[in-house]
């Protein structure tokens, strides 16, 4: 498909078991970021890739959180030992060059739920 | 206080009536984008602007750079446009997209 794509669609969990989300970016694009929705929350940034590297990362609430991107394409978000308020949504958009100037296309998201 | 702010939070209309979604920030940024969200979280992005304005279909999009302050507004709504749309700014000092709290606009027939 020519969107970004996210898997899985739908994850439930038990508290404290990894989890890993994986993004999609529409090919070409050099920039990915990842973002979370709370239930009646804003959405909130997490991390931004530019190619491999990642200059800010300032948005992971916690170090259980990771993220890595490989080969400039799929990026995938390791949340570790999962709590209850990671329960979210989590998206992922990317856009076709650096932070400034493109507009950002969305995954459809992975409905995350610790149990 | 939140760096973006929306107004209403929610708005319901009629069938046909103008809409107008305000949104005011109080940073500096390079960039504003307005987006859609449909009940099954699906995020569309509308517009990228930094000045001016923009328009598109029956959506048009306008900031003022200098009050801070942008609008959206939908002409001859329709119930199709019942979604939340979300305000985002990405600051002229860095490359996160900081995001307003979302309005819930209902479009009756």
């Amino acid at each position: 498909g020519a969107g970004v794509s996210q898997s899985p669609s739908n994850k439930v969990t038990e508290k404290g078991k990894d989890v890993e989300l994986r993004c999609d970016p529409i090919s070409g694009h050099t920039a990915l970021y990842w973002y979370r929705q709370s239930l009646g929350q804003g959405l909130e940034f997490l991390i931004y890739f530019q190619g491999n590297s990642a200059p800010d990362k300032s948005g992971l609430p916690s170090d259980r959180f990771s993220a890595e991107r490989t080969g400039g394409s799929v990026s995938t978000l390791t949340i570790q030992r999962t709590q209850q308020e990671d329960s979210a949504v989590y998206l992922c958009a990317s856009s076709l060059g650096p932070a400034g100037g493109q507009p950002q296309h969305f995954g459809d998201g992975t409905r995350l739920s610790i149990l | 206080k939140n760096e973006v702010e929306q107004s209403p939070q929610n708005l319901t209309a009629q069938e046909g009536e103008f809409i107008t979604i305000n949104c005011s920030y109080s940073v500096g940024i390079s960039a504003l984008h307005w987006l859609q969200q449909h009940p099954g979280g699906g995020i569309v992005s509308l517009f990228m602007l930094s000045s001016g304005k923009k328009k598109h279909g029956r959506l048009i999009a306008t900031i003022n750079i200098q009050e801070k302050h942008s609008s959206l507004h939908i002409t001859a709504s329709h119930p199709r446009d019942s979604a939340v749309y979300i305000c985002a700014v990405r600051e002229t000092s860095g490359s996160r997209l900081t995001f307003g709290e979302g309005t819930q606009l209902t479009v009756n027939p």
